[in-house]
């Protein structure tokens, strides 16, 4: 079974820049994630999605980020403009529903660098 | 609020050196607890989830266990493949959703 794939690896923009991320999640599994990790943090959740609907957005920042997930599948997180304090790992993870949805699969990760 | 607080922050264990990892909690009814471990450059990797006091399970020379305040992960006869940063996350009953709440992680380096 092929696991969440996320695409870039790795971004270099400047500050002001805008950056957009990819994340396609497991097949079936219908909640999906982003999570923002920085350098010797743990992840730390920005944006939940339901099939398409989003759950929690409570720790995203509106002002700069946005996230789509259309026709419930694929995902894609946008930074714009990009600040210094943005450069992390972005995670994107997936779950099933039921009791499944307690464990949530992470992709790769796509590193961002702001300068 | 949730938190959650892993110690120690890193670790060195010679192979074959027997330790644990702790990860203490406070939630507002818990849902379950995640062990995850991460390799550098990549994403973090499903070990273990706990649901309950008392509870353990277990996956090769890893060993988890839950009481209502803290998780262990015991490592038993490490090597140096274990080297890794482990993740301790808590799922809250509170969330409408499933986000999990994650500590800052253990480094952990094994010897040869």
């Amino acid at each position: 079974e092929a696991g969440v794939a996320q695409s870039p690896r790795y971004k270099i923009i400047e500050k002001r820049q805008s950056v957009a991320f990819w994340c396609n999640p497991i097949s079936g599994h219908a909640t999906l994630y982003w999570y923002q990790q920085i350098l010797g943090q743990g992840p730390k959740l920005l944006i939940q999605f339901q099939n398409n609907g989003v759950v929690d957005d409570s720790q995203l920042p509106k002002d700069r980020f946005s996230a789509e997930r259309l026709k419930g599948v694929d995902s894609t997180l946008k930074i714009q403009p990009a600040k210094l304090e943005d450069s992390a790992v972005y995670l994107c993870a997936s779950s099933a529903l039921g009791v499944e949805a307690y464990e949530q699969y992470f992709g790769p990760g796509t590193r961002l660098t702001v300068t | 609020e949730d938190q959650v607080t892993q110690s120690p922050e890193a670790l060195r264990l010679q192979e074959g050196e027997s330790s644990s990892l702790n990860c203490s909690y406070t939630v507002s009814g818990l849902r379950g607890l995640f062990w995850y471990r991460q390799d550098p450059g990549k994403g973090p990797e499903f070990l273990f989830t706990l649901y309950s006091a008392g509870e353990e399970k277990e996956k090769e020379r890893l060993k988890a266990t839950l009481t209502k305040k803290e998780s262990f992960l015991h490592i038993t006869a490490p090597k140096p493949e274990d080297s890794a940063t482990y993740l301790c996350a808590v799922q809250s009953n509170s969330n409408s959703g499933y986000a999990l709440n994650f500590g800052k992680g253990t480094s952990l380096l094994v010897t040869p």
